[in-house]
């Protein structure tokens, strides 16, 4: 079955410092992965998409993923992040002819002062 | 765009209750989506409609649920019978009709609580 693993149930990191969020992602298809965000008491929010082309793909508020597929990975990155920035963030796909996403279980990203 | 809305926000409800839950979904959004998100989970993925045919479910989706989407607008999604393990977050999601690569677009979800 298709699917994706995050492999961080939790980042904690500084304002203003880089991140890098891990998604690996397996299938034997073509794949289209997701990175969404869900800011608390909220629905998700797109912040980016890879569906071919370009394997980097850059999203809203600063975000970025590269998409490898010697590694099946697909994680995300910023720069520098801010304090707005903590919330859970899901990596997910959707493979062949379904329409269903498959999500991971989501890394929980904490920024602190 | 006015956005996914779902209604109610929350919902409480003692074990053995019916409860329905209502998506609207962006205007002109041929396909809705519903999933279930548990506490430190991703969302699963339920059920999908395309206009108002139902073109797949999720073995998650019990006989006690059911999921309607009449005239290709809103959608509701029915559980009979609830009990503890339906507690949830229960998220619609809305896309146009272009292809599996398509954007979902998600409302803010219906906390249900099963007492």
């Amino acid at each position: 079955a298709q699917s994706v693993t995050q492999l961080d149930s939790q980042v904690p990191v500084f304002e203003e410092a880089p991140v890098e969020l891990r998604c690996n992602y397996s299938s034997s298809v073509s794949v289209y992965l997701f990175w969404y965000v869900q800011y608390p008491n909220q629905g998700l929010q797109l912040l980016l998409k890879y569906l071919s082309g370009s394997t980097l793909v850059k999203g809203i508020n600063g975000f970025e993923a590269e998409f490898n597929k010697s590694q099946t990975s697909f994680h995300l990155r910023k720069p520098s992040v801010h304090i707005s920035d903590t919330a859970e963030y899901f990596c997910a796909c959707v493979t062949g002819t379904a329409s269903k996403l498959t999500f991971g279980t989501g890394t929980r990203l904490q920024v602190t002062l | 765009d006015t956005g996914v809305s779902q209604d109610p926000r929350h919902k409480i409800t003692k074990r053995g209750q019916n409860v329905t839950f209502r998506c609207d979904p962006i205007s002109e959004h041929n396909r809705l989506y519903w999933y279930r998100q548990t506490l430190g989970q991703g969302p699963e993925f339920l059920t999908y409609f395309q206009n108002e045919a139902q073109l797949e479910k999720s073995r998650l989706l019990s006989d006690r649920f059911s999921a309607e989407r009449p005239k290709g607008s809103f959608s509701t999604l029915e559980i009979q019978r609830t009990e503890q393990g339906d507690s949830a977050m229960y998220l619609c999601a809305s896309s146009k009709d272009r292809g599996v690569t398509e954007t979902q677009y998600f409302g803010p979800g219906t906390r249900l609580l099963v007492l």
